[in-house]
């Protein structure tokens, strides 16, 4: 069974970076499209990017010019980072995984989410 | 972006009732959309995609209908393990959307 685990600080300040890793067990991180979605406090779910295993990238436009999604094959992990924080980008952050032969979605495997506070 | 209305924004019935999620797309997405349930705590499951295909281990009771801009999500006949959160997905467009959820509650 493929389990997903977030992990990272759960409080940033403003204007720093963001850092999130989701450890990927029970599977391996090659052949599938990995999203990072988050979830600000009483509102919808927001997809913020997706990484391949080998590397390839597309974020969502209103984070692109903010955010960096990395994978590391080896400790079959993936990584997003984001920075100039606000306190808009208080939210859950879930790790997720797209259905094999897909991209965008739909997403069969997700982690239980980390929340993340911006605040000073 | 495409945008998803989800509606009742929440939905009170009782188990062994029969429970209809809408979902409307602000633009057609084809059959490109996917329901996922979520409880407090845990990860989101996926339930459908495709419109009408049920994702692995998921529960005949759990169907899906729809094309182009409406969509709906039926239970048959609801179990209490079926009270949460649940959630519409487009990906026709880019970037993939979320609906704001349905809240199914006991009645």
């Amino acid at each position: 069974q493929v389990q997903l685990q977030e992990s990272g600080p759960g409080l940033v300040k403003p204007s720093e970076t963001l850092s999130l890793t989701c450890s990927v067990s029970g599977g391996s991180i090659s052949g599938y499209y990995w999203s990072w979605i988050r979830q600000p406090p009483g509102k919808g779910l927001e997809w913020i990017g997706y990484i391949y295993h080998s590397g390839s990238t597309n974020y969502s436009p209103s984070l692109k010019s903010r955010v960096t999604i990395s994978v590391d094959t080896s400790k079959n992990e993936f990584s997003l980072k984001l920075s100039s924080v606000t306190a808009a980008d208080t939210a859950v952050y879930y790790c997720a995984r797209s259905l094999r032969g897909y991209s965008f979605g739909p997403f069969d495997y997700w982690g239980q989410g980390t929340l993340v506070t911006v605040s000073s | 972006e495409i945008v998803l209305t989800q509606s009742p924004a929440t939905l009170s019935l009782s188990p062994g009732e029969r429970a209809t999620l809408s979902c409307r797309a602000s633009q057609s997405v084809g059959s490109y959309l996917a329901w996922y349930q979520h409880k407090p705590g845990q990860a989101p499951r996926l339930l459908i995609y495709d419109t009408s295909n049920r994702a692995t281990g998921i529960p005949a009771r759990f169907s899906g209908s729809g094309s182009g801009t409406d969509f709906t999500l039926t239970i048959s006949s609801l179990e209490p393990e079926d009270f949460a959160v649940y959630y519409c997905q487009q990906r026709h467009n880019w970037p993939p959307t979320f609906g704001q959820g349905t809240k199914l509650e006991i009645k």
